[in-house]
């Protein structure tokens, strides 16, 4: 089955650095890899996706690249802020299934 | 919309005992799932219905059981509760296929602790 390595599993910032959380797969079938975030005590929430025929995707501050040969995908944060804080989940969905492989998460914490 | 609802919010077991966590959703979604989630574990999933009247398993079944009473509703059930299954349990929904609808949309989370 898929298996999804996540790193690190937590990453301190200040206010106004990027951050970049990193994740590889295993499945080269594997086409859809979506980002979720979970604040303290909620539940995950979709950020941002990628599929397996697009390299980058873009929304404002947040941005996904995917290089398919390497197997591996990245989660950029620009301009961090407090409200950024929460454990960032990475997913891969292997070919021929209708479920996700979560990563183990990374807390992020951004310090004012 | 509710989205996804899922019951009870916590609960607390003895080892041996047996429970139901009820999970519905009114989005029309044909999808449904329970993962749980355990410190420095992520989200593992335990069992998946991609449509009614179909139910898989996924990476960590032993132990529960799961019905998709109808479109709406996926239950999970703990015959035998161990101290193992201690967890934080998400229902969550989708359209059919994640990689052409997008999102998996989770309930609020169920938090059950076993003695």
């Amino acid at each position: 089955g898929e298996n999804v390595e996540q790193h690190p599993s937590t990453l301190s910032v200040q206010e106004g650095d990027s951050a970049v959380i990193k994740c590889t797969y295993s499945d080269s079938a594997s086409n859809y890899f979506p980002w979720y975030k979970q604040e303290l005590g909620k539940r995950p929430q979709l950020i941002i996706d990628i599929r397996s025929n697009v390299g980058e995707k873009k929304d404002q501050r947040i941005a996904v690249t995917l290089n398919k040969t390497a197997k591996h995908f990245s989660l950029h944060i620009t301009e961090t802020q407090p409200e950024d804080s929460a454990v960032y989940f990475c997913a891969a969905k292997p070919g021929g299934y209708s479920t996700l492989t979560f990563g183990k998460g990374t807390m992020l914490l951004v310090s004012p | 919309n509710a989205g996804v609802t899922q019951t009870p919010k916590f609960q607390v077991l003895k080892t041996g005992q047996s429970m139901t966590l009820q999970c519905a959703q009114d989005m029309n979604h044909n999808s449904m799932y329970w993962y749980r989630q355990d410190p420095g574990m992520g989200l593992r999933l335990i069992y998946y219905s991609a449509s009614e009247g179909t139910t898989d398993k996924g990476e960590v079944p032993n132990g529960y059981n799961v019905s998709r009473l109808n479109k709406r509703e996926f239950s999970l059930r703990l015959e035998s509760a161990a101290p193992s299954q201690t967890s934080v349990y998400f229902c969550a929904s989708s359209r059919s296929d994640l990689a052409n609808t997008g999102e998996l949309f989770f309930g609020e989370g169920s938090r059950l602790t076993v003695l």
